[in-house]
């Protein structure tokens, strides 16, 4: 049963740099095909890609945010890390880590997310 | 980028009737391994997206078979042949041929 579990701070001040953990079970990062995404909501907004990472440490960046954001794992602790920089207000939202299986495009198991919010 | 674009944004349906909504790519999803990269998601209130659609048309794994996706190309649409009162929340396109991108939701809540 694969199951994953966004944790991090629930606020963050501006300019603050965030860092969040998914914790997953049920698959590892070190079997070739497999991925864990990154996917954000504000409130009552739509969601948006931020950042992806393959098993074998290749990267993807949302274009937008790329500058901002690292994505790191940690294979020993089932672990994904995303950081991103210089928050601001408008980066409040709920953030969602997923499972992308092989082969697929999409992601099949979600966390059950976390809210942050940036405020002074 | 990839801009998914959904219609309607909102949808009110009588419970036992059909529902439509429409996504358009601004570019084709047809990958060159002979798959289109498009999927539905339905995000229930107060929870995660579950994944409804796989490659335009396949259901996931526990997904109704009132569900049903259809399209190609640029163009798909997703019907609910008899919606139903757990059927509503926000629904989403989303393309994974270039990374990934959602479309901007449509809402379905019950007359």
């Amino acid at each position: 049963q694969i199951t994953l579990k966004e944790s991090g701070p629930t606020l963050v001040k501006p300019t603050q740099t965030l860092t969040l953990t998914c914790t997953f079970s049920g698959f590892s990062l070190s079997t070739s095909g497999l991925g864990v995404g990154w996917i954000r909501q504000p409130p009552g907004k739509a969601l948006e890609w931020l950042a992806f990472i393959y098993w074998n440490d290749d990267k993807r960046y949302s274009p937008s945010l790329k500058s901002r954001l690292t994505i790191t794992k940690d294979i020993s602790k089932n672990q994904v890390v995303l950081t991103m920089t210089d928050m601001d207000p408008v980066d409040t939202a709920t953030y969602y880590c997923a499972h992308r299986p092989l082969p697929a495009g999409y992601f099949d198991y979600w966390g059950q997310g976390t809210l942050l919010t940036v405020s002074s | 980028d990839i801009v998914m674009t959904q219609t309607p944004l909102s949808l009110s349906v009588t419970p036992g009737q059909p529902a439509s909504i429409s996504c358009k790519s601004s570019q084709s999803l047809l990958h060159s391994d002979g798959k289109t990269y498009l999927y539905w998601y339905l995000q229930k209130p107060g929870q995660s997206p579950q994944l409804l659609i796989y490659e335009v048309s396949s259901r996931f794994s526990g997904v109704p078979d009132r569900f049903s996706g259809s399209g190609s190309g640029t163009d798909f649409t997703l019907k609910i042949s008899r919606v139903e009162t757990e059927d509503v929340g926000v629904y989403y396109c989303m393309q994974g041929i270039h990374m990934w991108t959602f479309g901007q939701g449509t809402k379905v809540e019950i007359k």
